[in-house]
């Protein structure tokens, strides 16, 4: 069975600095999909960024970069110009196959400004 | 266009009653789930349904929780005879196909407070 671990349950980061979240996960697939979801207090889910294991490169979209280390099992996520709307929690999840999505137990991220 | 929708937002409910909990996919999407986050913490799976079957019961955590889903779009997820340790979030996702290239896109969650 896949697991997922964020070792860090909070964080802060001053408002325009950059802050890396943390994610390992273990697993024999060697095809799968890495997520990070971001979750603020409205409760809504969404996809912030996600890495195909198969790809070498580090996704990125806009603000938002992976660090994808595919020998090591690490996913981190790394908030770059941090904005006082990235004040949530942040899941990273895996998928394989067909399988349901396992997420990890969460980062609570606070933006200071 | 629309997102997914889950109903109630919140539901206050006596230790022992039933409940039910309803979930709108997005339309076109086969697969749907059910996760429940407790407070603080993550997400925990319950359920997922691939058109109106569910391969994988393995996270409902005993008989008193049950799922179904009709027309291959709305959900429903009964519990019944509430106990005060099944207060939590329950989320309702959906996704275009099962495979692994899928995104999830997730309902605002039903609050359920057992008293």
């Amino acid at each position: 069975a896949q697991t997922v671990t964020q070792s860090q349950p909070e964080m802060s980061v001053q408002e325009a600095e950059t802050v890396t979240l943390s994610c390992t996960y273990d697993t024999s697939e060697n095809n799968y999909y890495l997520f990070w979801y971001k979750q603020p207090p409205s409760r809504q889910m969404i996809l912030v960024i996600r890495q195909e294991a198969y790809k070498q490169q580090n996704a990125t979209e806009n603000r938002f970069s992976v660090n994808f280390q595919k020998a090591a099992k690490s996913f981190s996520l790394k908030i770059s110009d941090s904005q006082l709307g990235d004040t949530a929690m942040y899941f990273c999840a895996f998928k394989s196959g067909y399988q349901k999505v396992t997420f990890g137990t969460g980062t609570k991220l606070q933006v200071i400004p | 266009g629309a997102g997914v929708s889950q109903s109630p937002s919140n539901k206050v409910t006596e230790k022992g009653k039933d409940v039910e909990l309803r979930c709108d996919p997005i339309s076109g999407h086969t697969a749907l789930y059910w996760y429940r986050q407790s407070l603080g913490q993550g997400l925990e799976f319950l359920i997922y349904f691939q058109g109106n079957s569910a391969p994988d019961k393995s996270g409902l955590p005993s008989d008193r929780f049950s799922a179904e889903r009709t027309g291959g779009s709305v959900s429903t997820l009964t519990i019944q005879r509430t106990q005060q340790e099944d207060s939590a979030v329950y989320l309702c996702a959906s996704s275009y196909g099962q495979g692994r290239t899928y995104e999830q896109y997730f309902g605002p969650g039903t609050r359920l407070t057992v008293t």
